[in-house]
């Protein structure tokens, strides 16, 4: 089964709005929830992560909020700017055992100008 | 921020052939991971490595698959013999500790024939 799924394959933004990116997950288990940028031909880096014992992480222009209830995760940029284009992977993971991330279908968000 | 080099960015290999991808992880790294990404689909776990041993390995990790790392030098997954559907991109990445961030490589495009 896909334990860990972004329902919109797709975005489109105005510049100098928030983007919002949606990520969920089957597995109690996971206690480490990332998102991972990944421009075309290159490698996904990590943007932000955060861990089970919190709900919400700021980075800049970055929030990760997670709701562990609902098995739910998202990544908001605020203030988007055309260089946010790109595919945006969430991934979860038990950090407890092997450390293996399972990843989503990414995101293609697309910041108009 | 580090970095993790992949050799070679691209292959073409004959069905049945043997083919090594090579992956050079960040210096002071200890744990290193194979992801495979089939065309339109997520990134997978594959394997991942640590002081000389698998750790986990994945159901797409077939017998066909072999990974090292002989003394410190390249990470390596060895694919022989080759199969059409081992077409993919394969990324290698690599942490510090299994609590650490995972940083990736741009990936190796291998092409079956």
């Amino acid at each position: 089964g896909q334990q860990v799924k972004q329902s919109s394959p797709s975005l489109t933004v105005q510049e100098g709005g928030i983007s919002i990116l949606n990520c969920d997950y089957e597995n109690d288990m996971f206690d480490y929830f990332a998102w991972y940028k990944k421009y075309p031909d290159n490698s996904p880096t990590l943007l932000i992560s955060v861990r089970s014992n919190v709900d919400k992480r700021e980075d800049g222009r970055l929030t990760v909020f997670l709701n562990k209830s609902g098995k739910h995760f998202s990544l908001h940029i605020t203030a988007s700017q055309p260089e946010d284009t790109a595919v945006y992977l969430c991934a979860a993971g038990a950090q407890g055992g092997s450390a293996k991330l399972i990843f989503g279908e990414g995101t293609k968000l697309t910041v108009s100008s | 921020g580090p970095k993790v080099l992949q050799i070679p960015s691209h292959q073409i290999i004959d069905m049945g052939q043997m083919v090594t991808l090579n992956c050079d992880p960040v210096s002071n790294h200890l744990y290193f991971y194979w992801y495979k990404q089939i065309l339109g689909q997520q990134m997978e776990f594959l394997v991942n490595f640590y002081n000389g041993k698998v750790m986990e390995k994945s159901k797409l990790f077939k017998d066909q698959f072999s990974v090292e790392r002989p003394d410190g030098s390249y990470f390596t997954l060895k694919i022989q013999p080759t199969a059409l559907e081992d077409s993919a991109v394969y990324f290698c990445a690599s942490s510090l500790s299994l609590a650490d961030t995972q940083y990736f490589g741009p990936g190796t495009r291998l092409l079956v024939l």
